[in-house]
């Protein structure tokens, strides 16, 4: 089983919706949160990075992360259609900061 | 600003074939990490450059791997006896600082838009 799991949709919204996307760990030593989006074709980009539990927010996209239910979540407000993508959760230690582990990344259509 | 950059971007090779995937980093990022992601799936960690040195190649899954960075910029990663479980896409990503996971403003890690490898 991995470490990290993510449903892998596909998702399908009507613009101007409220998108909810989460992830599940199994590895409680992972304190680093993060979410990328990844259009087709292209590499993942960051959206949102989170330290330990808590919430973030930037814009129209909020980060969630709760430690105690290994649990993490991204909320995207008012969606567009330019936000269709694959979004990608990932995660890590401080042992090995550097080795980001990526849930299979769920698949968005927002439709106008 | 130039990103990273990765070549080429799609690759056939048949099986045995060898191959080299070229990346160039975002000019004077330490940090060069090589990630493998099969469709459908998550990008898997590959392995981890600090300038020219390697410092994890634990995510390589085979022998048939090598990654290197001689003069700390540029990287390739080769691989060997091509077999069909390699087809992937590799994706490159690059650092500003020593990657540590707790500094999000010089560790974010910026990838390139990967190579497709289509092994036959």
């Amino acid at each position: 089983q991995k470490e990290v799991e993510q449903d892998p949709g596909p998702l399908s919204v009507p613009e101007g919706a409220i998108v909810s996307l989460n992830c599940t760990y199994s590895n409680s030593a992972f304190q680093y949160f993060m979410w990328y989006r990844q259009y087709s074709r292209k590499g993942p980009e960051l959206l949102m990075y989170t330290y330990s539990s808590g919430n973030k927010e930037d814009g129209r996209f909020t980060a969630q992360v709760d430690k105690s239910s290994k649990y993490i979540s991204l909320f995207i407000r008012d969606s567009q259609p330019s936000d269709s993508a694959t979004y990608l959760c990932a995660m890590t230690n401080s042992n090995s900061g550097y080795a980001l582990n990526f849930g299979k990344g769920t698949s968005l259509l927002v439709t106008p | 600003g130039a990103g990273v950059s990765q070549s080429p971007r799609y690759k056939v090779a048949k099986r045995g074939q060898d191959v080299a995937l070229r990346c160039d980093p975002i000019s004077g990022h330490v940090s060069l990490f090589w990630y493998q992601q099969a469709l459908g799936q998550g990008p898997e960690f590959l392995t981890y450059f600090q300038n020219e040195a390697q410092l994890d190649k634990s995510g390589l899954p085979s022998d048939r791997f090598f990654a290197e960075r001689p003069e700390g910029s540029v990287s390739t990663l080769k691989i060997q006896r091509t077999q069909q479980e390699d087809s992937a896409v590799y994706l490159c990503a690059s650092s500003l600082a020593i990657a540590s996971g707790r500094a999000p403003d010089t560790d974010t890690q910026y990838f390139g838009p990967g190579t497709r490898l289509t092994v036959l």
